[in-house]
């Protein structure tokens, strides 16, 4: 089974506008990590926000949050007030706590395009 | 204070050849990952490295692909005759911690082309 489901390619949003880029995770360890990483054109991962498994608050970090709901398991990624500067590819990523904590699984990312 | 290098950022190698990348973590960073995204994918992990030390290699497929990270100078990936899909982005973090909530930082990456 897929760590990290993605189900969305690709996203159009109007400029100021907010938009939701999903994320469903898969694992059966009680203490895990979730990460959203942003990938412009230029190719670089730019790390956004992270999100505890036993955080009870979602995540926030200027216009990025973490919508987290542990039980459906999905973690999905809140882009408020969209800039042109957002455009780029967006990875959900995962880290288990116990078993290969030393490793990322991503998801196939999305591609958000804010249109002007 | 530098990111996460890597060089080159573009490398053409023909069938058969041999390729090197190379990664020099963030300063103060002793835990180094490499990880491969192949056209319209994910990352996927291939290889974690402490100074001198293969920690996890679960990634790295079985022939032709080998890692180190040397006390001194940077890490390298190496792939030996390379094959057309080998072709893809190879990415390096670092850390200085196994931290869980640590989001590692990525160098912008070494774009392989196998011609």
């Amino acid at each position: 089974a897929q760590k990290i489901t993605q189900t969305q390619p690709g996203m159009f949003v109007q400029e100021k506008e907010a938009v939701t880029l999903d994320c469903t995770y898969d694992t059966s360890d009680q203490s895990y990590g979730l990460f959203w990483y942003k990938q412009p054109s230029s190719g670089e991962m730019i790390f956004l926000i992270y999100q505890g498994s036993y955080d009870e608050q979602n995540a926030t970090e200027g216009r990025y949050s973490l919508n987290f709901q542990k039980a459906r398991k999905s973690a999905n990624l809140v882009i408020s007030a969209s800039q042109l500067g957002d455009s780029a590819m967006y990875f959900c990523a995962m880290r288990e706590g116990r078993v290969n904590f030393n490793k990322f699984y991503f998801g196939s990312g999305t591609k958000l395009n804010v249109k002007p | 204070n530098a990111g996460v290098m890597q060089n080159p950022r573009h490398l053409v190698r023909r069938r058969g050849q041999e390729a090197r990348l190379r990664c020099s973590p963030m300063k103060g960073h002793s835990h180094v990952y490499w990880y491969r995204q192949l056209p319209e994918e994910g990352l996927k992990f291939m290889v974690y490295l402490q100074k001198e030390n293969i920690i996890d290699e679960s990634g790295m497929p079985k022939e032709r692909f080998s890692a180190e990270f040397p006390k001194e100078g940077p890490s390298i990936l190496r792939i030996q005759q390379v094959v057309r899909g080998d072709s893809a982005a190879y990415f390096c973090a670092s850390s200085q911690t196994s931290q869980l909530n640590y989001g590692y930082t990525f160098g912008s990456g070494t774009r392989l082309t196998v011609v």
